[in-house]
């Protein structure tokens, strides 16, 4: 079966645009997550959904920071008005229910100039 | 979320076992213990996690200290593949995220 699948694995944008990226997290996986790792640098937690809920969205850095989730499968990271700092590796993963094991994708590269 | 030390890199040589360590002396009696590794450009991939008593898998074996402040990751004979970052974890039981720290880097020699 397919893991974690992440697009685009690279983007670069000028700063000031909106990005979108997105996950495919492993079928039936009812958990989700959002983590940005900058260069050199730990996993940084963002969001987390349950279902198409996020009932914790703790790590989401400013208001240009959005994510949803629809039909409990698909999630979009939306970043408005891109800045340079947002410049990292997106990963996002997915957990079965009851199960502890986080199955992470590899991840989407966000360079902004 | 109760905090991990982590030595910042290890290395060791090929067919050698490895002891990671980890000190998490503020661990409550509900923190699950976890391992996490992130090989060069991939996202981070589980190893093993345990509660109190040693745990063995087919990657790695988790030894848990009695009272619980520590932990070793024990990868029995390293290989070029497990050149990584190890992350050592607290999650305790029902919470949902996983906060990771900054992990030791490992090098293996060939």
């Amino acid at each position: 079966g397919a893991g974690v699948s992440q697009s685009p694995s690279n983007k670069v944008t000028e700063k000031g645009k909106d990005v979108e990226l997105r996950c495919d997290p492993i079928s039936g996986h009812t958990a989700l997550y959002w983590y940005r790792q900058s260069l050199g640098q730990g996993l940084e937690f963002l969001i987390y959904f349950q279902g198409n809920s996020a009932p914790d969205k703790s790590g989401l850095p400013s208001d240009r920071f959005s994510a949803e989730r629809t039909g409990g499968s698909v999630s979009t990271l939306t970043i408005q008005r891109t800045q340079q700092e947002d410049s990292a590796v997106y990963l996002c993963a997915s957990r079965a229910p009851l199960n502890t094991e986080a199955f992470f994708g590899q991840g989407t590269r966000l360079t902004v100039v | 979320d109760a905090k991990t030390t982590q030595p910042n890199s290890m290395e060791s040589n090929e067919e050698e076992p490895v002891h990671l360590p980890c000190n998490h002396s503020t661990i409550s009696g509900t923190d699950y213990i976890h391992w996490y590794r992130q090989l060069p450009s991939q996202g981070p991939e589980y190893v093993i996690h345990g509660l109190t008593s040693n745990v063995n898998n087919r990657m790695a074996s988790l030894a848990i200290a009695e009272d619980r402040k520590s932990s070793t990751l024990i990868l029995h004979r390293a290989t070029l593949r497990d050149a990584a970052v190890y992350y050592c974890i607290l999650r305790e039981s029902g919470a949902q995220k996983l906060v990771f720290g900054q992990g030791t880097r490992l090098t293996i020699n060939p």
